[in-house]
């Protein structure tokens, strides 16, 4: 799997708009761009993911540029109960090859300042 | 409620004991997987099943093992040849292992070897 790095902490306005921003310049082909967030002593909860199209659902959206080495995630309008770290993850969708799992670094810790 | 549950939420234990972690999901799903976090870490994966009666071993399964007996449960023992136990276990579920869906996580275990 391609090597994400991610800020290791970021601020935000409650009611702003949170930019976290990933780099993943080595990404193949077929990796798909996930994210997760976690909170505090909480499980990894799945927030969206995309392969080269942008992506919306209801917690967020997520920007990959056209040539695939970076990608955004935007919470449009922050809430106190964002605040987690948030995993940039980059792999083959399915099964692929190896083991079947995902690897999370140490992700962003993002804050949402009242 | 569909979910996945883990249980107990703390537990203590004394060093050379085994002890073993509770994993069961109600979501049908096929896949199930098992992960370390320690302190301001990510998760490493150690174990994971893609189906009944099979698993296949994670990043660091030495000291571990697993049973996939059922399809809704997933335990896992933390042997005494665990040299590093204390941490925080994270059980997740996914729909199958060979489409594009994303994991869920449990509350997690976190386990203090005294």
């Amino acid at each position: 799997d391609a090597k994400t790095t991610q800020p290791t902490s970021m601020d935000c306005a409650e009611g702003r708009a949170a930019n976290l921003p990933c780099n993943h310049s080595t990404i193949s082909g077929n990796e798909y761009v996930y994210w997760y967030r976690q909170i505090h002593s909480q499980g990894p909860q799945y927030i969206i993911h995309g392969l080269k199209n942008n992506e919306t659902n209801e917690m967020a959206s997520l920007i990959i540029t056209e040539d695939r080495k970076s990608s955004t995630l935007i919470l449009p309008h922050a809430t106190l109960r964002d605040t987690a770290v948030y995993y940039c993850i980059v792999r083959v969708a399915g099964a692929g090859g190896g083991a079947d799992g995902l690897t999370f670094g140490k992700g962003t810790h993002l804050i949402i300042q009242p | 409620d569909g979910g996945i549950t883990q249980s107990p939420k703390y537990l203590f234990r004394k060093e050379g004991q085994n002890v073993t972690l509770s994993c069961e999901q109600n979501l049908n799903h096929d896949a199930m997987y098992w992960y370390r976090q320690d302190p301001g870490q990510g998760l490493r994966l150690i174990y994971y099943s893609q189906i009944v009666n099979d698993f296949q071993k994670g990043d660091i399964a030495e000291g571990y093992s697993v049973s996939r007996e059922k399809k809704e449960s997933f335990p896992l023992t933390v042997t005494s040849a665990q040299k590093n136990p204390t941490a925080f276990y994270l059980c997740a579920s996914r729909r199958d292992a060979s489409s594009y869906n994303e994991q869920f996580f449990g509350p997690g275990t976190r386990l203090t070897v005294l």
